[in-house]
């Protein structure tokens, strides 16, 4: 079982806010994820991380950045949100074992924006 | 874009063993075949993976076929708490990660 969390695990707010989602993991784990999710359809890739200092936006184009700045913690901020980022967000870090990675997800975080 | 064909849905009897299959065609030498799961709208959970021999942990086996272009993902004895959507992923380990988890098998098991 992993150990990533995430919150809030909802969060109901008004367009034009800043908000940061939060996402950590005690497993020491150097990659991690941020995935876009709505009800019944794919999850997206939005941003990803190496390590420390490092950051990369996926394949989904996002108004969110991210930052990694300790190797536990991967926030995810949206500096003005909109109705379009209700969203479920969901974190991943991941494990290497020999040739094949292996990611772990948190439970989520349920954005609504009104 | 998906790598992966897998049933929309299919039901199981709780008790009962789920196959859940997926082909995977175009697989490449050195791309492992993972299976996760989603339950309702909780995180993706990791359920097991291979890369050509079969696999067993304490959640499921995993069958590849010996060509690779198929698999099959078997729950021994399932309960209604594996009513959930299966995802059947290809990938190599190359830069990030990308899972392109797809549509994947809505799985449901009646009581």
């Amino acid at each position: 079982e992993a150990d990533i969390y995430q919150t809030p695990r909802y969060l109901v707010i008004g367009t034009g806010k800043k908000i940061t989602l939060e996402c950590s993991q005690t497993m020491g784990h150097d990659k991690m994820y941020w995935y876009q999710q709505d009800p019944g359809m794919e999850l997206h890739l939005i941003h990803y991380s190496y390590g420390v200092n490092s950051t990369e936006k996926g394949d989904l184009s996002s108004e969110s950045t991210v930052s990694r700045i300790r190797t536990e913690h991967f926030p995810l901020t949206l500096e003005s949100a909109r109705p379009s980022h209700t969203s479920q967000y969901l974190c991943a870090s991941s494990e290497f074992r020999g040739d094949s990675e292996t990611q772990y997800f948190g439970p989520g975080t349920r954005l609504l924006v009104l | 874009d998906a790598k992966t064909t897998q049933p929309t849905s299919m039901d199981c009897a709780e008790g009962r063993a789920a196959n859940l299959p997926c082909n995977h065609s175009t697989i490449s030498g050195n791309e492992y075949v993972y299976w996760y799961r989603q339950i309702h709208s909780q995180g993706p959970q990791y359920i097991i993976h291979g890369l050509k021999n079969n696999e067993t942990n304490e959640m499921a086996s995993l069958i590849i076929t010996e060509d690779r272009k198929s698999s099959t993902l078997i729950l021994p004895h399932a309960t209604l708490r594996d009513t959930a959507v299966y995802y059947c992923i290809v990938d190599a380990l190359q830069g990030a990660q990308k899972l392109v988890f797809g549509q994947g098998t809505r799985l449901t098991i009646n009581p």
